[in-house]
């Protein structure tokens, strides 16, 4: 089975500074996808950014960007310009590329990074 | 992209009483997804529910404590049933959107007394 981990319980940023935040994932797929979440006090799911495991280029969306070793298994979330609406729970996501022919599509969640940005 | 409503979104229930949530989606979708997520803790899959079979349940949880339905392609319901304290979660419904999307319910906050 697959597992997600993310060893940074709680991570805190000064506003306009940058921080990573770390995740690590086991699998013995060759595809696949992962993601970041983000879940705000408001308890809904935001998709953040994806990669496909396929790609080599680093998925970048705005101030958001990732580092992916797909041979280490890290998929780690660097956020630039770090702002106060950024404040939530960041929770890395995989899920395989099996897709729906086994039915194995749905996500499987690390335990989470709570960021605190600091004003 | 898909639009998740998903109720009630929070709801406060006397233990031994059941709570039906409801997910409804704007576009047929074949497969839909039930998650839990315990006070200060990660999502983990309640069970897979597709249109016209019944509900995979993963370790752990079971059809009599969480019931599924699944009448159409654009609808969901999971029943906590005989509630106790340690029911108390978030519970969010969610849709696969083709091999790279998400999209979630507003989660429904469930507090037992």
């Amino acid at each position: 089975a697959q597992t997600v981990t993310q060893s940074q319980p709680e991570m805190s940023v000064q506003e306009a500074e940058t921080v990573t935040l770390s995740c690590t994932y086991d699998t013995s797929e060759s595809d696949y996808y992962l993601f970041w979440y983000k879940q705000p006090p408001s308890r809904q799911m935001i998709l953040v950014i994806r990669q496909e495991a396929y790609k080599q280029q680093n998925a970048t969306e705005n101030r958001f960007s990732v580092n992916f070793q797909k041979a280490a298994k890290s998929f780690s979330l660097k956020i630039s310009d770090s702002q106060l609406g950024d404040a939530a729970m960041y929770f890395c996501a995989y899920r395989s590329a099996l897709g729906t022919q086994t039915g194995a599509n749905n996500l499987f969640f690390g335990t989470g990074t709570r960021l605190t940005v600091i004003p | 992209s898909a639009v998740i409503s998903q109720k009630p979104s929070r709801d406060i229930c006397q233990r031994g009483t059941s709570l039906t949530i409801q997910c409804q989606v704007d576009s047929q979708v074949t497969m839909m997804f039930w998650y839990r997520q315990q006070p200060g803790q990660s999502l983990t899959l309640i069970a897979t529910a597709n249109q016209g079979s019944e509900a995979t349940y993963e370790s752990g949880f079971v059809i009599d404590k969480f019931p599924i339905s699944r009448p159409n392609l654009t609808f969901s319901t999971l029943t906590v049933s005989n509630m106790s304290p340690e029911d108390s979660s978030i519970y969010l419904c969610s849709v696969g959107w083709g091999a790279t999307e998400a999209f979630f319910g507003q989660g429904t906050r469930l507090t037992v007394v």
